[in-house]
């Protein structure tokens, strides 16, 4: 089946350990996305990617890096910087180009970053 | 870019039709109102999206003002599955992102 998998649920590392966070989609979509969610609140935008080796910070990116060395795939890495990474991590794809602004986008289950 | 408003909370009777309300003042003319629910601990799920013209899926219905500052999320027929995060967003469409704000929470009751 088609979809777009986050790897693993739950995630338990020490502070200031680099952790990395796994998604791999295989809708065959162009765009793909991290955010960041805090209890009680709404999605906030890590990073994303239009294509192949390339990407834009989104508007929390600092203590973050991520890659796009193939399509399918957009890992997350959680590094030592962020100061509070504790918090759960969705990877969501979407068609992009020019008809990306008329389609959905699709998400991935999560995965719950615990920082001890 | 163009930001929405949701109430915070919201009830409504399970079989009644649940009409959720968002305002999106801002709106630009190329931007889309996508409209997603999460329940809790779980990935988004996308339930139905507009630009000017009032849309209908299997899911729900989508109505939009004729000056598209405002549109209004129709579940026709709720269940105690419906209760869920609803959220009212925005397609920042120069490069396909969305804004996301904090979204309604839905209670069904018996």
């Amino acid at each position: 089946d088609g979809g777009i998998t986050q790897s693993p649920k739950y995630l338990f590392r020490k502070e200031g350990q680099n952790v990395t966070l796994s998604c791999e989609q295989n809708l065959n979509h162009d765009a793909m996305y991290w955010y960041r969610q805090d209890p009680g609140q709404g999605l906030r935008l890590i990073y994303y990617s239009q294509i192949v080796n390339d990407f834009q910070k989104g508007d929390i990116a600092e203590g973050y890096s991520v890659s796009r060395e193939k399509k399918e795939s957009f890992p997350l890495t959680v590094t030592s910087a962020q100061k509070n990474p504790t918090a759960f991590y969705l990877c969501a794809s979407r068609v992009g180009g020019p008809a990306g602004g008329n389609t959905e986008a699709f998400f991935g289950q999560g995965t719950r970053l615990t920082v001890v | 870019d163009a930001k929405t408003t949701q109430p915070t909370s919201m009830d409504c009777a399970e079989g009644r039709a649940a009409n959720l309300p968002c305002n999106h003042s801002t709106i630009s003319g190329n931007e889309y109102v996508y409209w997603y629910r999460q329940i809790h601990s779980q990935g988004p799920q996308y339930i139905i999206h507009g630009l000017k013209n009032n849309e209908t899926n299997e899911m729900a219905s989508l109505i939009i003002t004729e000056d598209r500052k405002s549109s209004t999320l129709i579940l026709p027929h709720a269940t105690l599955r419906d209760t869920a995060v609803y959220y009212c967003i925005v397609s920042r469409d120069s490069n396909y992102q969305l804004i996301w704000g904090a979204g309604t929470k839905l209670i069904i009751k018996p």
